[in-house]
């Protein structure tokens, strides 16, 4: 059964300086990948969504997978106070027909 | 663009009382799913539905219901809610099956005293 783990549990990042984030999985066989953003009392925001080895880019945020690491990480670049919020990993499991998901890890950014 | 809107936002319940959650979609999205959110861990699927009457159980159905009506609302019921029980449960839907991106709502806030 797929695992996925989030490292750090939560991180503080200075304004304008790079917030990278960890996520593992336990699978190598997937080939979908999710980074999701919740702002307290908000839902999930979508922010990458990564599909092969190397990176992706939407905007600020770029996904860097690799599968062979059983790893996909986030970096953040110019964070603002407002990216403060959850960050959650989540892998497509097509076996079990789900997303499984991270336990987050928190990022505050200080101004 | 569209958007999901969860009903009530928050609810205090009382030990072994019911409670009904609701959930409506405007993406005329076919899948929809309930999960809960404990502090300091990720998501767990409690009940998904792919078309409008289906139901699937997820990870952690045991204690809950769930009835897609119509495809654009989802409803999840607690069948007895647990004392000391505090969670957010999020819906979310998707335009189709499990590789397709989900789409979240803002969540309602339980707790039951």
């Amino acid at each position: 059964q797929q695992k996925v783990q989030q490292s750090p549990e939560s991180l503080t990042v200075s304004e304008g300086a790079m917030a990278s984030l960890n996520c593992t999985f336990s699978d190598g066989t997937s080939n979908n990948f999710r980074w999701y953003r919740q702002h307290s009392a908000k839902g999930l925001e979508v922010l990458v969504s990564i599909f092969s080895d190397g990176e992706k880019e939407e905007g600020r945020f770029t996904a860097h997978l690799n599968r062979a690491n059983l790893h996909v990480s986030l970096h953040i670049r110019e964070p603002q106070p407002s990216d403060s919020a959850v960050y959650l990993c989540a892998v497509v499991n097509y076996n079990q027909g789900k997303l499984i998901f991270g336990q987050g890890t928190k990022l505050s950014i200080k101004p | 663009g569209g958007i999901i809107t969860q009903t009530p936002k928050f609810l205090i319940g009382q030990e072994g009382q019911k409670l009904t959650l609701k959930c409506q979609q405007n993406f005329n999205h076919d899948t929809m799913y309930w999960y809960r959110q404990d502090s300091g861990k990720g998501l767990r699927l409690i009940y998904y539905s792919i078309t409008e009457n289906d139901l699937q159980k997820g990870d952690l159905s045991e204690g809950y219901d769930a009835s897609r009506e119509k495809k654009s609302s989802f409803s999840l019921t607690v069948t007895s809610a647990q004392k000391n029980e505090m969670a957010v449960f999020l819906c979310a839907s998707s335009i189709s099956g499990t590789g397709d991106t989900q789409y979240f709502g803002p969540g309602t806030r339980l707790l039951v005293l």
